[in-house]
């Protein structure tokens, strides 16, 4: 099942915070967040585990609320080259442990 | 080298021809996959290969055919296509198979394909 990842689109000014949402409807193993610029690959950013775990890389970290079913990524003081789209994978309990990637959040950064 | 390189990075077929696509990765993983992603869409699972070995299929029609002929190499045979299948095809590589749930992917740029 596909996570619901919100919101579907995010403008920014250069040194504005942003939060993107993703949740699930069933309980999870773990959670995943990759964000692509235009015509480039998907990148890993990281990934979450343990409920209520919170992980960095640079000035974007990332919460997992295990009860919830929920995460949630956080981008701080954000920079132009935060621009892009930003997905998350949840693996699922009780399925076949394949990542399924939410309709991802557009991030817009302008100077 | 943490690159997955794939080629070609376009492609326009007709819907009678055959052509492939190639994927390859030097960081040892043993895991391979293959995702379509369609215009402002998230990337969808097509196949994995798990030590050479297909592991998983979404269901997806005969027209794709994958191969992977050793560690480092993953193929996707195309043949008889549909307009609709025109999308941008992503090749990945992991160290484990996803089976891991923790497990990081390595995407390759995509080839950008165009059935006419």
């Amino acid at each position: 099942q596909q996570p619901v990842q919100s919101p579907q689109a995010v403008i920014l000014r250069e040194g504005e915070d942003a939060v993107i949402n993703c949740s699930s409807s069933k309980a999870l193993y773990s959670v995943h967040w990759y964000r692509q610029k235009h015509g480039e690959a998907p990148v890993f950013l990281m990934i979450l585990l343990k409920g209520g775990e919170q992980k960095g890389h640079d000035k974007i970290s990332a919460s997992f609320n295990e009860k919830k079913q929920q995460s949630s990524l956080y981008l701080t003081a954000s920079q132009l080259s935060y621009s892009g789209t930003y997905f998350c994978g949840m693996i699922t309990q009780g399925g076949s442990e394949k990542l399924v990637f939410g309709k991802g959040t557009k991030l817009t950064v302008n100077p | 080298d943490t690159e997955v390189t794939q080629t070609p990075k376009h492609l326009v077929m007709g819907m009678t021809n055959k052509k492939s696509l190639k994927c390859e990765q030097h960081m040892g993983h043993r895991a391979m996959y293959w995702y379509k992603q369609k215009a402002k869409k998230p990337p969808e699972l097509m196949f994995v290969y798990s030590y050479e070995k297909l592991s998983i299929n979404e269901s997806v029609p005969s027209r794709f055919s994958p191969e992977c002929p050793n560690s480092s190499l993953l193929n996707l045979h195309l043949h008889a296509l549909q307009p609709e299948d025109s999308a941008l095809y992503l090749c990945a590589s992991s160290q484990v198979p996803r089976g891991a749930i923790n497990e990081k992917l390595f995407f390759g740029s995509g080839t950008q394909l165009s059935v006419l």
